[in-house]
């Protein structure tokens, strides 16, 4: 599996958006980029996913790089509950099996 | 509608005892999957059911692991003669058949081998 490389951690201004940055310069053409996440004593939770044009949903905005050898995760306006660890991950079509790396832990300042 | 639903929430053993961690999938959902998360790292996969598909077992760390499904229905993860190392949250996910189709975990549950 193609790998992608996060910071381990950064912090946020509540009410403030966040970036979230990604790297994944080995990706495939066939690689779609996932984003999860994991608040405390949960399980991961789907945020968005991509493969070439950027993405919006009610929880976040998806920010695909020209080249996709890079991505950023985009929180509009951060509040104290998205504080979580934060997922990238690369998903071949033809894999069913998502392999998390560590992710970035995500701190709100109030 | 209903989550993932894993049971018990929380499980603790001698060393050397079998457990047995049950995983209710949401209804419809063919792919099942089972990962396991050691305190404070990320999640290793573990196996992962398709239908009536062979399983695919590549993750399982050892034969005191398997794991059972029957049909789209629930699974059990099966441990046998526990060892301390196997203290983690294993996490159960389920979802629709589909390269992309999103990964809905449920809350997985805590075992503890003393």
């Amino acid at each position: 599996d193609a790998k992608t490389t996060q910071p381990n951690s950064m912090e946020s201004n509540e009410e403030e958006p966040v970036h979230l940055p990604c790297n994944h310069s080995t990706i495939s053409g066939t690689d779609y980029i996932h984003w999860y996440r994991q608040l405390p004593s949960q399980g991961p939770e789907y945020v968005i996913h991509g493969l070439t044009s950027n993405v919006n949903n009610r929880m976040a905005s998806l920010a695909i790089a020209e080249d996709r050898k890079s991505s950023t995760l985009i929180l509009h306006r951060a509040t104290l509950r998205d504080a979580a660890v934060y997922y990238c991950i690369l998903r071949d079509v033809g894999n069913e099996k998502l392999t998390f790396g560590t992710g970035t832990r995500l701190t709100i300042i109030p | 509608g209903a989550g993932v639903s894993q049971s018990p929430s929380n499980k603790v053993t001698e060393k050397g005892k079998d457990v047995e961690l049950r995983c209710d999938p949401i209804s419809g959902h063919t792919a099942l999957y089972w990962y396991r998360q050691r305190l404070g790292q990320g999640l290793e996969f573990l196996i992962y059911f398709q239908g009536n598909s062979a399983p695919d077992k590549s993750g399982l760390p050892s034969d005191r692991f398997s794991a059972e499904r029957t049909g789209e229905s629930v699974s059990t993860l099966t441990i046998q003669r526990t060892q301390q190392e196997d203290s983690a949250v294993y996490l159960c996910a389920s979802s629709v058949w589909g390269g992309n189709s999103p990964l809905h975990f449920g809350n997985g549950t805590r075992l503890t081998v003393t």
